[in-house]
């Protein structure tokens, strides 16, 4: 019954390092969205996509990236993982707004904590 | 900007008693969600809250929303352990499901 997969629960990165974060959805969603979690802070967004190949930067864009080559797979990436990355990585995905009054209720994954030493 | 304030943080409760979990946005939306996060796991959305006068409940939680006020409040009534957890609440911006989360509120209920 898994509709939002993280690749991975754990990482652990060095300073400098290329860091892929693959997330993929079975839901058929147009959106999708990576949030990062901080204690004291919430939930804050980075990126996210209305469509395959379309991307649009969030509120703390800054140190990060991220593809969208097919419609059921979003990946973040970090060029140059840094020590103020450290966090918990969170996708979600949602279906497209038409209009009305529809919900666009956001499913998220289980969550990808990262370490940079 | 979209802002969006939850009060208190923190609350400590007891079992059987009630309070209200406060989210306050800054610019208009038509959509506000709540949502749960137990430790260790990502969030489960609870209510989705889509115009003026809205109200919504599922057993002890009760969720509103005001957007002349641009408040919504949950409810708790007569609290268990079982609702221990981080309550975020979270506005639309823009029409495409783009959230923007307070910073969450931490329930513990004590017996």
């Amino acid at each position: 019954d898994v509709k939002v997969t993280q690749s991975s629960r754990y990482l652990v990165k060095r300073t400098g390092e290329k860091v892929f974060l693959e997330c993929v959805q079975d839901m058929d969603h147009e959106n999708m969205f990576w949030y990062r979690q901080d204690p004291g802070l919430g939930l804050r967004l980075i990126y996210f996509s209305y469509d395959v190949k379309m991307k649009e930067k969030g509120d703390i864009p800054e140190g990060y990236s991220v593809s969208r080559e097919k419609k059921e797979r979003f990946s973040l990436i970090l060029e140059s993982a840094s020590t103020n990355q450290t966090s918990m990585y969170l996708c979600a995905s949602s279906l497209r707004h038409r209009g009305g009054s529809g919900a666009n209720v956001l499913t998220f994954g289980a969550g990808s904590r990262l370490t940079v030493l | 900007e979209l802002k969006v304030e939850q009060n208190p943080l923190f609350l400590s409760m007891q079992e059987g008693k009630n309070y209200t979990i406060y989210c306050n946005y800054s610019t208009t939306s038509d959509r506000l969600y709540w949502y749960r996060q137990d430790p260790g796991k990502s969030l489960e959305s609870l209510f989705v809250l889509l115009s003026n006068g809205a109200v919504k409940q599922e057993g002890r939680l009760m969720a509103s929303l005001d957007t002349k006020a641009r408040l919504s409040t949950l409810h708790i009534t007569a609290a268990v352990h079982d609702l221990s957890a981080t309550y975020f609440c979270a506005v639309a911006r823009g029409s495409q499901g783009n959230l923007i989360f307070g910073k969450g509120t931490k329930l513990s209920v004590k017996p």
